[in-house]
């Protein structure tokens, strides 16, 4: 019965390699957002979704893209990752940006050799 | 700048005792105030929130305009409270979690 799900739960890159990863969500929620969190900090938002609307944190690195080419998917990619970019990256979702509940993935570890 | 502060990153507690998990913030609005929480191995989810003014599992948090906290207590601790909690604050469309605090309960 899961609602928001991530894949992979762990990833490994390479410094400067390209990655992606997977967000998917069974509970047909309007906005879809990516954290990022790194060891003992609170997840961060890094940018979010409404509908088809997308909407950046003003401090998220270029490097941080996102894509949602339909309402169940949103992906994040990752440009060039650094060594600074290795953390758990969360997705989540709500019913609308009023909504004040976000359903969360079980996230992704990315670590970066 | 609107922020959430929890001070305590690990917090241990006998079964039994009581707890209090504490919260801080700083906004100029109305907040709107939230717990969150991550048991092992499981999603982040949400706990409580202040509107509603409800107990989940035991756990109550109210809010204090005059000291601007958000404290999450609860009478008496049980095991499989052990889990980490997330203070957050709701800010237009988003929410700004707190670093955490760990709580850990004690056989």
């Amino acid at each position: 019965d899961a609602m928001v799900i991530q894949n992979p739960r762990y990833q490994v890159t390479q410094f400067g390699k390209p990655v992606t990863l997977s967000c998917s969500q069974t509970l047909n929620h309007n906005v879809m957002y990516w954290y990022q969190q790194k060891s003992s900090q609170a997840p961060k938002l890094l940018f979010h979704y409404y509908d088809k609307d997308f909407n950046n944190e003003a401090d998220t690195p270029d490097n941080f893209q996102s894509r949602r080419p339909n309402t169940s998917f949103c992906f994040l990619d990752i440009r060039s990752p650094g060594l600074g970019d290795a953390a758990m990256y969360l997705c989540a979702t709500s019913r609308g940006p009023w909504d004040t509940e976000q359903y969360f993935g079980p996230g992704t570890r990315l670590t970066v050799t | 700048a609107q922020r959430v502060t929890q001070p305590e990153k690990l917090l241990s507690v006998f079964k039994g005792a009581p707890v209090e998990l504490k919260c801080n913030y700083s906004y100029s609005g109305s907040p709107e105030l939230f717990w969150y929480v991550q048991y092992s191995r499981q999603r982040l989810q949400l706990l409580l929130r202040h509107i509603s003014r409800e107990s989940i599992k035991g756990f109550t948090a109210d809010l204090n305009k005059g000291e601007t906290s958000f404290h999450l207590k609860k009478p008496f601790a049980q095991e499989e409270d052990s889990a980490m909690y997330y203070c957050a604050l709701k800010r237009d469309d988003k929410i700004i979690f707190g670093k955490g605090t760990r709580l850990h309960i004690l056989p």
